[in-house]
């Protein structure tokens, strides 16, 4: 079965870099589009990044364009998220997920924490 | 632009029927969504992509009791039989060239 499991979250302060892996199983993972999504406490689900099935093609939401950088590794069936210039506004449950040939995320990881802190 | 609008709450009594809508901004009311549901202190999880035709398909596992319609740019997720493993939080969700938009969620208490 499909698994998607998130690791790399932790507690940095202001201004710090993080660096987030999403290991996939139960799936080929060469074939699919990814993303990342994001859930700041007590808040919404927030679309962060997207990447195409062979890396060639990414997008971000504008709050995070400059700073973060999401990238693939296919021989690994890993996904990655490389945050930099963090601020407090970052802290969030980070969640990655496959996205189906339509354009929906159909599975989903459990999640790694990201905490700022001063 | 591309927006998802939810109300914030919804409920029904245990063994009822709820539906939970998400509105597609006007000039996009031909796009599909998904739905997705959240269970507390749980990541997301997949119920369905919907179409503007009010076709949609489930995701694996996810009971008869979800089903998904649509009127012009609203989608509907309606969930028959509540059952209190229900009660949860629920997203939509929908995409542009570039872009991935969740609507803000809309809770769903079973009373």
């Amino acid at each position: 079965h499909v698994q998607l499991v998130e690791s790399g979250g932790g507690v940095v302060q202001p201004g710090g870099s993080l660096r987030l892996s999403c290991a996939a199983s139960g799936f080929s993972f060469w074939r699919y589009g990814m993303h990342w999504v994001r859930q700041a406490p007590g808040g919404g689900l927030e679309w962060v990044a997207a990447i195409s099935y062979d890396g060639g093609t990414k997008y971000y939401v504008d709050s995070v364009k400059g700073r973060f950088t999401i990238s693939r590794d296919n021989s690994k069936s890993t996904l990655y998220l490389e945050m930099n210039s963090l601020r407090a506004e970052d802290t969030a449950v980070y969640y990655c997920a496959n996205q189906d040939k339509v354009g929906a995320t159909t599975y989903w990881g459990q999640g790694t924490p990201v905490t700022g802190s001063s | 632009q591309l927006v998802l609008t939810q109300s914030p709450s919804a409920s029904a009594s245990l063994g009822a029927s709820v539906k939970v809508t998400c509105t597609l901004s006007s000039e996009h009311s031909d796009y599909a969504i998904a739905w997705h549901q959240q269970q507390p202190e749980k990541g997301p999880r997949y119920l369905m992509t919907l179409n503007s035709d009010g076709s949609h398909n489930k995701g694996d596992g996810i009971p008869d009791r979800f089903s998904g319609s649509s009127s012009g740019a609203e989608r509907y997720l309606t969930i028959s039989s509540l059952q209190s493993e229900d009660e949860a939080d629920y997203y939509c969700q929908t995409w542009g060239t570039g872009t991935v938009i969740f609507g803000g969620g809309t809770k769903v208490t079973v009373l």
